[in-house]
C-alpha cells in the first residue's frame, strides 16, 4: 500500500508564498492524493484533488491562492499572500484498494 | 449543501464500547459514495477507521478492524461507528466525511466538525 510523507512542520511570513510537499512512496508515484487543511479546534476541510500530472481540483470555496502541482512523487500545495488564517496542520490522503491513507501532517505558522 | 454532525457519549470507560452517530443532510445515501470514519488522537495525525456504502457494503482499518463496525441507517439519514474493548490510545476527537468516488479517486469531500471521545474510568 502507499505511505505519504509529510514535513512535521514549515513556516513563512504573513503575505509570502509557501510550498508544502506530500511524497509518495516508492511504486506509487502515478497516484492521485488529496489536500486537506485543518484549523485549531476544527475539523478538516477539503481543499484539492491533485492528479500525477498536476491538474487538480478544489473544493467549494477554496481560494484562488491555494494550487497544487506534480514532479515525480512528489505533490506539492503552494499558498500564496499568506494569511494568518491559513495557520493550520496540511495533511494528504490517498486510496489503495479498500483503503485510505493519510500523511503524518505538515503544521504550517504563518509568521 | 452537505452538512455532517457526529454525537455521542463523549466519555467511555475503559473495555467498553464506543458508539458514535453521523447524522447526514443535503446529500444522498443512494448515490455511489461511501460515509466514512476518521480519528485524530492528541498530539498525532489523522487516523482512517472505516466506512460503508448505501449497498451495506463495509471497508475498514486492518489494524482497527476486529474491533469496528461501521452502519448505515437510511430512514434517518445517518450513519454509525461502534469500537469495541476500547483503551486510553482509542482516546482521539473522531470524524465522520463523506468519500466521494470520481473517475477511480477516492477523496475525502466533506467533514463533521469532530467530537472528542475520552476512554477513561
Amino acid at each position: 500500500q502507499p505511505v505519504l510523507t509529510q514535513s512535521p512542520s514549515a513556516s513563512a511570513s504573513l503575505g509570502a508564498s509557501v510550498k508544502l510537499t506530500c511524497t509518495l512512496s516508492s511504486g506509487h508515484s502515478i497516484y492521485s492524493i488529496a489536500w486537506h487543511q485543518q484549523q485549531p479546534d476544527k475539523g478538516p476541510r477539503f481543499l484539492m484533488k491533485l492528479n500525477a500530472d498536476g491538474s487538480h481540483n478544489k473544493g467549494d470555496g477554496i481560494p484562488d491562492r491555494f494550487s497544487g502541482s506534480s514532479y515525480g512523487a512528489e505533490r506539492y500545495l503552494t499558498i500564496s499572500s499568506l494569511q494568518s488564517e491559513d495557520e493550520a496542520d496540511y495533511f494528504c490522503q490517498t486510496w489503495d484498494t479498500g483503503i485510505q491513507v493519510f500523511g503524518g501532517g505538515t503544521k504550517l505558522t504563518v509568521l | 449543501q452537505v452538512h455532517l454532525q457526529e454525537s455521542g457519549p463523549g466519555l467511555v470507560k475503559p473495555s467498553g464500547t464506543l458508539s458514535l452517530t453521523c447524522g447526514v443532510s443535503g446529500a444522498s445515501f443512494s448515490s455511489s459514495n461511501w460515509w466514512s470514519w476518521v480519528r485524530r488522537p492528541p498530539g498525532k495525525g489523522l487516523e482512517w477507521i472505516g466506512e460503508v456504502h448505501h449497498s451495506g457494503s463495509t471497508t475498514y482499518n486492518p489494524s482497527l478492524k476486529s474491533r469496528v463496525t461501521v452502519s448505515l441507517d437510511k430512514s434517518k439519514n445517518q450513519f454509525s461507528l461502534m469500537l469495541n474493548s476500547v483503551t486510553a490510545a482509542d482516546t482521539a476527537v473522531y470524524y465522520c466525511a463523506r468519500l466521494v468516488v470520481l473517475t477511480g479517486s477516492y477523496y475525502f469531500d466533506h467533514w463533521g466538525q469532530g467530537i472528542l471521545v475520552t476512554v477513561s474510568s
